[in-house]
């Protein structure tokens, strides 16, 4: 199955730093979601992005599907930013329905 | 407009024990998942479904049963409990299959099961 490799696994920031996100894929994809798991423990969708550039708020992604990697940027970060980000994609070659997690990148945003 | 729930939210049971695991959309999303959560591993799918009556297996499914008689459930059962299934399970649901935006994923509040 498709491979996903995620970058990098933990990032400390001050408040009001940029910063960005990696998210590698081994092969071509029909699908792909950026999430973000709070300190709490809830998933929420960011991004669903198979290709192109789109921007929501201070957060955006871009997708380049033909390199094979995707970039979640943050902007002007708070301390609600904090936690986990994940990219999931689901590859051409599998089911529809298939996806696979990339392993996270930690985010901590200090006051 | 509960949208996607899961209970119980926290579950304690013994090795050997039968645990079900329950999940209920209330938006009519034609797919359905399960995944579990462990250090280390981040989220690994167990079993998803495309709609009522048609289940696949994910990357980690020994273990697990799924059954999806109506749209709206989609419950994971654990047949014979081992510690190894201790672990954090979140489902989700999709309208999926369209290559839009309408694929996006909602995950449920997850359920955090402990077999002792």
């Amino acid at each position: 199955g498709i491979q996903v490799e995620q970058s990098p696994p933990d990032l400390i920031l001050q408040e009001g730093a940029n910063s960005t996100l990696r998210c590698n894929f081994s092969d071509s994809v029909n699908n792909l979601q950026w999430f973000h798991q709070n300190p709490w423990g809830q998933l929420i969708n960011l991004f669903y992005i198979p290709s192109g550039t789109k921007q929501n708020g201070r957060l955006s992604a871009t997708t380049v599907a033909t390199e094979r990697y995707s970039l979640l940027y943050i902007s002007s970060s708070q301390t609600t930013d904090s936690g986990v980000y994940f990219c999931a994609v689901e590859g051409t070659t599998d089911s529809w329905g298939k996806f696979q997690f990339g392993a996270g990148t930690q985010v901590v945003v200090t006051p | 407009d509960a949208g996607i729930t899961q209970s119980p939210r926290y579950k304690i049971t013994e090795t050997g024990r039968q645990v079900t695991l329950m999940c209920h959309q209330t938006w009519s999303h034609s797919y359905m998942f399960w995944y579990r959560q462990d250090l280390g591993h981040g989220l690994r799918l167990i079993y998803y479904s495309a709609a009522a009556d048609i289940t696949d297996k994910g990357e980690v499914p020994d273990g697990y049963v799924v059954s999806r008689s109506k749209t709206e459930n989609f419950p994971l059962t654990l047949e014979s409990a081992t510690r190894s299934q201790t672990s954090v399970y979140f489902c989700a649901s999709s309208v999926g299959g369209t290559r839009t935006a309408r694929d996006t994923q909602y995950f449920g509040p997850g359920t955090r099961l402990t077999v002792l």
